[in-house]
């Protein structure tokens, strides 16, 4: 059974610019969520959606957006990228998203320069 | 909202010796899972264990959900077991994994 898939891997990326992550969840499960990992503020959540729709989602500025595709991949979207968005994202599969164990990609790490 | 703290925060040890490692978290949750972070980043899974008592390998937890705290148990440290070890949880109707700061653990061969 294939893992949780997230693309790319890394990205270079320069202040101003937008960026697209892409996450492919664990064939079957229909909730993905985001996290945003760094080393002062830990991991972060994003954002969560189940069935292409956004159950729940962090404090993160209007620049970070996310969508959920029929077949479940999710892409997360940030828009004029700052130095501070410079981290590891994260991206979780799990089959409802509540009482089920989360499983994740191999994360996005973003610099942005 | 809901607290998770992990102690010790750093743990360095010999190859062959054994660690608990605490996770307390300040209200009810219906998830938690313990992660193991690799030096790439990746987050490996290592238990997902709301409540009981797991075992895989040299590695068990216990949860005890009525006094909100869990332990991770690592016997025979191998130098391969360094990295972060993170506890998450999650409260019922939510759908994000509440972090703790993790334990960055150090085994020297």
């Amino acid at each position: 059974k294939a893992g949780v898939t997230q693309t790319p891997r890394y990205l270079i990326k320069t202040r101003g610019q937008q960026v697209t992550l892409s996450c492919s969840p664990i064939s079957g499960h229909r909730s993905v969520s985001w996290y945003q990992q760094t080393p002062g503020q830990g991991l972060q959540f994003l954002f969560e959606y189940f069935s292409e729709t956004q159950r729940n989602k962090g404090n993160f500025p209007g620049r970070f957006s996310g969508r959920q595709f029929s077949n479940s991949r999710s892409e997360m979207n940030v828009s004029t990228l700052e130095l501070g968005d410079s981290a590891l994202y994260l991206c979780a599969s799990s089959f409802t998203g509540v009482v089920t164990e989360a499983f994740f990609g191999q994360g996005t790490r973003l610099t942005v320069v | 909202g809901i607290q998770v703290e992990q102690s010790p925060p750093d743990l360095i040890l010999q190859e062959g010796a054994n660690s608990t490692l605490r996770c307390n978290f300040s209200d009810s949750v219906n998830n938690l899972q313990w992660f193991h972070q690799n030096p790439w980043g990746q987050l490996i899974n290592l238990f997902y264990i709301p409540s009981g008592t797991k075992q895989n390998g040299r590695l068990s937890a216990t949860t005890v959900a009525t006094e909100r705290y869990s332990l991770l148990y690592i016997s025979s440290s191998q130098t391969t077991d360094s990295g972060v070890y993170f506890c998450a949880v999650r409260m019922d109707s939510n759908y994000q994994l509440i972090w703790g700061a993790g334990t960055k653990l150090i085994i020297k061969p």
